[in-house]
This record gives structure tokens, sequence and C-alpha cells, in this order.
């Protein structure tokens, strides 16, 4: 079984379009995250929810909207999207919220292209 | 949020040990050292973390500097699917990562 999911896996989309990217953990997790990869491969934070609540919230345009429906989702909404939204996006999970022991998993990634 | 610094790339033969070092000068008493590796077109994926003491487990070991400004990833025995980017990181509140530019680590037959 899949420990942490995303769909789709690849994401050809235009330029101002409204896109959702979803994400599934069955780990039991009480925390969820989401990274942007940048074609640079630097990894970034984006979001990091903790029982559906918001708690971390780095500077990411107000375009990008996390919605976590159960503590076991949290799918990224994306508007107008744009061509630097051209990225892997990655979900991940841990145990804990604010115990910087705790170990997260990664999801396999979603590349978004936006042409 | 601290920093590390990590050598860009390194290289290895297959069944020899690598270390790999990280530099995090800034560290906070607090501050975990996690690493972290991500394999080709794949998420990352934990490795292990310490905060004081040397750290072993079924993967790696890693070494901590007695003043915690430094720290060292070693796998004992490279194979060719531990070619991966190995990202050090010092896990602050909420748990949040901040990564860097990693180590990318060759291995050759």
């Amino acid at each position: 079984d899949t420990a942490v999911s995303q769909t789709p896996k690849y994401l050809v989309t235009q330029m101002g379009n409204d896109k959702s990217i979803k994400c599934e953990q069955n780990l039991g997790h009480d925390t969820m995250y989401w990274y942007k990869q940048d074609s640079k491969k630097f990894l970034k934070i984006m979001f990091s929810y903790n029982n559906k609540e918001l708690i971390i919230n780095e500077t990411v345009p107000n375009r990008f909207s996390p919605k976590s429906p159960d503590k076991a989702h949290l799918n990224l909404h994306i508007n107008s999207l744009e061509l630097g939204d051209s990225a892997v996006y990655f979900c991940a999970s841990s145990q804990e919220t604010g115990a910087s022991t705790d170990t997260q998993y990664f999801g396999p990634g979603t590349r978004l292209t936006v042409l | 949020d601290a920093k590390t610094t990590q050598p860009n790339s390194m290289e290895s033969n297959e069944e020899e040990p690598v270390h790999l070092p990280c530099n995090h000068s800034t560290i906070s008493g607090t501050d975990y050292i996690h690493w972290y590796r991500q394999l080709p077109s794949q998420g990352p994926e934990y490795v292990i973390h310490g905060l004081t003491s040397n750290v072993n487990n079924r993967m790696a070991s890693l070494a901590i500097a007695e003043d915690r400004k430094s720290s060292t990833l070693i796998l004992h025995r490279a194979t060719l699917r531990d070619a991966a980017v190995y990202y050090c990181i010092l896990a602050g509140g909420y748990n949040k990562l901040i990564f860097g530019a990693g180590t990318r680590l060759a291995v050759h037959p």
C-alpha cells in the first residue's frame, strides 16, 4: 500500500487555468505538507496542516490555496496558473507537528507544466 | 532559519564507505540534524536524524561533532541504489524542513 499518494502524476495546462492536485496519506498521521521543487531542484515548503488546521504558511501567492477535508487529505488548488508555477509539487505527512524529531514521508510528486 | 553547507557533489565506488559532510555553524541548541535523500524522479526519503550523540540505523550512521557545528552522514557500503541527492537539514519549529542544494552522490560500479 502506498503511504502518501498524489494525483495526478503529471499535469499539463494552459496559463490562466485553475487546477487541483490531490494528496492522501494512509499512515494515520496528523500533519501534512506541500512542497514545491522548481527547475533548479530547490525544495521549498509551502504549507503544513495539522488536523485540518493551517500551521505553516510560507510566502506563497494567494492563488495557491490548500484545502484539508479531513486529516488524511490535503489538496492544493491553484488559480490563474502562471508559467512560473511549473514545478514538481510534493506532498508529505508526519506523525505530529511541532516535533522536530518527526520523520516526514513524501509522496511521489506531481509534475505541473504550464504552457 | 538555520542553514547548512554541503559539497555540491561527491563520488564513490560501489561497496566502499562514503562520508558526506555538512556544516551548520549557526545551529541552535534545540535544532535536530536530519538527513534526507532524493533518488532520481522520486520524493525525498528520510535517512537519519540526531541531536548530540552519534546515531545508527539500518541505512546509515550519523556522526555529530562535539560542538554540533558539523555532522557527517556515513554510508558504510555504497550501492548503486544509493546514488541520490543527500540533504542535510536542521529541523526547526513545527518540523519545518529547509532544504538546501544538497550533495549529489554518484556511485560507480
